[in-house]
């Protein structure tokens, strides 16, 4: 089975400028979750789709979005960016919330805001 | 809110020494309590889960109700253990998992 996919790999963007991530899941899950992970805050929890419903949602600005396709592929969109969105946007994805769930990651989108 | 708390942002241990990783959570119900490891230049990934109650790469941890805790502990560590460790909390329904700012864990030879 193929891993949970993300693209790009690497973006560099200017203040003020928006981006799209990309998350293709692993195959036969309907959960995306989306993490901000840097340095000194480790991974920040964005949202999380189920089914291509927003199931939850963490505490970031509304500069920061995004939606679940039919297919389960998921994209997050952060417009005006500023120089503190600089992180690496991981994915994850799980089959669902049953107890004891784990999560599979991907390798994450390194975005840097100049 | 739930919370995880992860006090060491660095632990260093020689080789074959016994390792801690410490985590607390907030949270007055019955959670569900994970670690997560990354190990340098690979995906974040499961190392266990409280649920499973199981022993991974020599690796256990045992959830404690009373003191909130579910820390990570390790008798001998070895080199390959050597990587960001995070901790993460799941409360019951339709909740994200939320993690703690991890701990990095360097062993010394």
């Amino acid at each position: 089975k193929a891993g949970v996919t993300q693209t790009p790999r690497y973006l560099i963007k200017t203040r003020g400028q928006q981006v799209t991530l990309s998350c293709s899941p692993i195959s036969g899950h309907r959960s995306v979750s989306w993490y901000q992970q840097t340095p000194g805050q480790g991974l920040q929890f964005l949202f999380e789709y189920f089914s291509e419903t927003q199931r939850n949602k963490g505490n970031f600005p509304g500069r920061f979005s995004g939606r679940q396709f039919s297919n389960s592929r998921s994209e997050m969109n952060v417009s005006t960016l500023e120089l503190g969105d600089s992180a690496l946007y991981l994915c994850a994805s799980g089959r669902d919330s049953g107890p004891g769930e784990k999560l599979f990651f991907g390798s994450g989108t390194q975005l840097s805001v100049l | 809110a739930q919370r995880v708390t992860q006090p060491e942002k660095l632990l260093s241990v020689f080789k074959g020494a016994p390792v801690e990783l410490k985590c607390n959570y907030s949270y007055s119900g019955s959670p569900e309590l994970f670690w997560y490891v990354q190990y340098s230049r690979q995906r974040l990934q499961l190392l266990l889960r409280h649920i499973s109650r199981e022993s991974i790469k020599g690796f256990t941890a045992d959830l404690n109700k009373g003191e909130t805790s579910f820390h990570l502990k390790k008798p001998f560590a070895q080199e390959e253990d050597s990587a960001m460790y995070y901790c993460a909390l799941k409360v019951m329904g339709n909740t994200p998992l939320v993690f703690g700012k991890g701990t990095r864990l360097s062993v010394i030879a």
